[in-house]
């Protein structure tokens, strides 16, 4: 029982460098996020998309593109990354509407040089 | 004013005791509120949610939820060296298919000593 799988684990990138942080998730979730952690900030929305195809932007949606591409699979892009996204990145997902909790991965733990 | 306020600690609670901790949110409709327990370099994992005005208990866990004054909070009995971690406050907020999201606090941590 997997649940959310993130990958990768630990990620470390070039200043103008991109990647793309990949998420699943296998319990048939409608709605899927991707937060940042950094210390003293707590979680915070970067993207979020309530239902295979549709994205909307979170609190700090600026560097990030993302892509829902079924309904399992959410990716999470930083076209040029900069040392500001240095963070720990968590994608979680939840059934939908209702008191339906979420779920989290991993996380990425990312730095940008 | 930030939507959900904790006090970021750190808390520190004798082994066997009661640790007690709180959370203030600002959205008067929120009607969905969690409790996610952090472990260092871990990833939140769902104590407890609670949805109605009172008490919630699940084991030695306790969540409390006081609406009028849009407050939450956790207790945890008989505390032990494992409760030790940053536990962090989520609201619900939004209404409708695509709007629910949730909005966290930035934790509290909680260091039980032996």
């Amino acid at each position: 029982n997997a649940g959310v799988t993130q990958t990768p684990k630990f990620q470390v990138l070039k200043t103008g460098q991109s990647m793309t942080l990949q998420c699943a998730q296998d319990m048939n979730h409608n709605s899927m996020y991707w937060y940042r952690q950094d210390p003293g900030m707590g979680l915070r929305l970067i993207y979020y998309s309530a239902s295979e195809g549709t994205t909307d932007k979170g609190e700090v949606p600026n560097g990030y593109n993302v892509s829902r591409l079924n309904k399992r699979e959410f990716s999470l892009r930083l076209e040029s990354a900069a040392p500001s996204q240095t963070s720990v990145y968590f994608c979680a997902s939840t059934r939908g509407l209702g008191n339906q909790p979420q779920h989290f991965g991993d996380g990425t733990r990312l730095s940008i040089l | 004013q930030k939507e959900v306020e904790q006090n970021s600690g750190p808390l520190s609670v004798p082994e066997g005791a009661i640790a007690s901790l709180n959370c203030t949110y600002s959205d008067r409709v929120s009607q969905s509120f969690f409790w996610y327990r952090q472990y260092s370099g871990k990833s939140p994992e769902l104590i407890m949610s609670i949805y109605s005005n009172g008490d919630k208990e699940d084991g030695r866990f306790t969540a409390q939820l006081n609406k009028a004054s849009q407050y939450v909070s956790l207790l945890i009995r008989d505390s032990q060296p494992s409760d030790s971690a940053t536990y962090l406050c989520a609201v619900k907020v939004g209404v409708g298919f695509g709007n629910e999201k949730l909005t966290f606090g930035t934790g509290t941590r909680l260091t039980i000593i032996p």
